[in-house]
């Protein structure tokens, strides 16, 4: 069976820095790209960023790029998100997602983990 | 700000279908595949549909998917009270190398 296991999440200061990590099991966890989402309170679904299956390619949305970095270890079976220069705006539930296919670095995403809360504030 | 455009909300009776567009442009749904998600309540999205019109197994084939052009469309026959959630849209944008995701609309049974 697949399962995502995000943590991390909590309250920080703006400006600060949050790293978040995604344990995966069930399946061959160096098959897959791995991606982060997130979802502000009462909003939709917002795309934050992708890491290819090798970790050669990394992707990232608009509002986040150049403050958040993903990695992974495949040693630990893990994807990480480290957070910096955070703002009020980045308050979210953030998912961690497996690509559908292995492979494929785009949607569908089709295994979610049950997110983790981060809060921005002083 | 999202990139692929939903009506905020669609209802419909028990027993009735119900639609659901995804706008979009040349950059992302026009040219890659539109997949389907179901969000309900304080839990993770689900994937209902992928590579436009495509089931995941387990999902009942009440769900469908289409797309033409720059847009796609999401189905729900036989609705049912379980159904109550919402669903978002999402492709591949291959302008901003990036996956984008539609704003997301409510479906409420009456």
């Amino acid at each position: 069976e697949v399962q995502l296991v995000e943590s991390g999440g909590g309250l920080v200061q703006p400006g600060g820095s949050l790293r978040l990590s995604c344990a995966a099991s069930g399946f061959s966890f160096s098959s897959y790209a791995m991606h982060w989402v997130r979802q502000a309170p009462g909003k939709g679904l917002e795309y934050v960023s992708t890491i290819t299956k090798d970790a050669g390619a990394t992707y990232y949305g608009d509002s986040v790029k150049g403050r958040f970095t993903i990695s992974r270890d495949s040693s630990k079976n893990t994807v990480y998100l480290q957070m910096d220069s955070l703002k009020p705006d980045d308050l979210a539930v953030y998912y961690c997602a497996r690509a559908y296919r292995p492979g494929y670095v785009d949607l569908p995403f089709g295994y979610w983990g049950q997110g983790t809360l981060v809060t921005v504030s002083s | 700000q999202s990139v692929l455009t939903q009506p905020p909300s669609v209802s419909a009776a028990p027993g009735q279908k119900v639609t659901i567009s995804c706008s979009g442009s040349s950059s992302n749904i026009d040219n890659n595949y539109v997949s389907w998600y179901q969000q309900f309540p304080g839990t993770a999205p689900k994937l209902l549909i992928y590579d436009n019109n495509k089931r995941p197994s387990g999902i009942p084939d009440r769900f469908s998917g289409s797309k033409s052009g720059t847009s796609a469309t999401l189905g729900i026959t036989g609705l049912q009270t379980g159904d109550e959630a919402d669903y978002y849209c999402g492709s591949w944008d291959s302008s901003l190398s990036a996956s984008v995701f539609g704003t997301g609309t409510k479906v409420t049974v009456l």
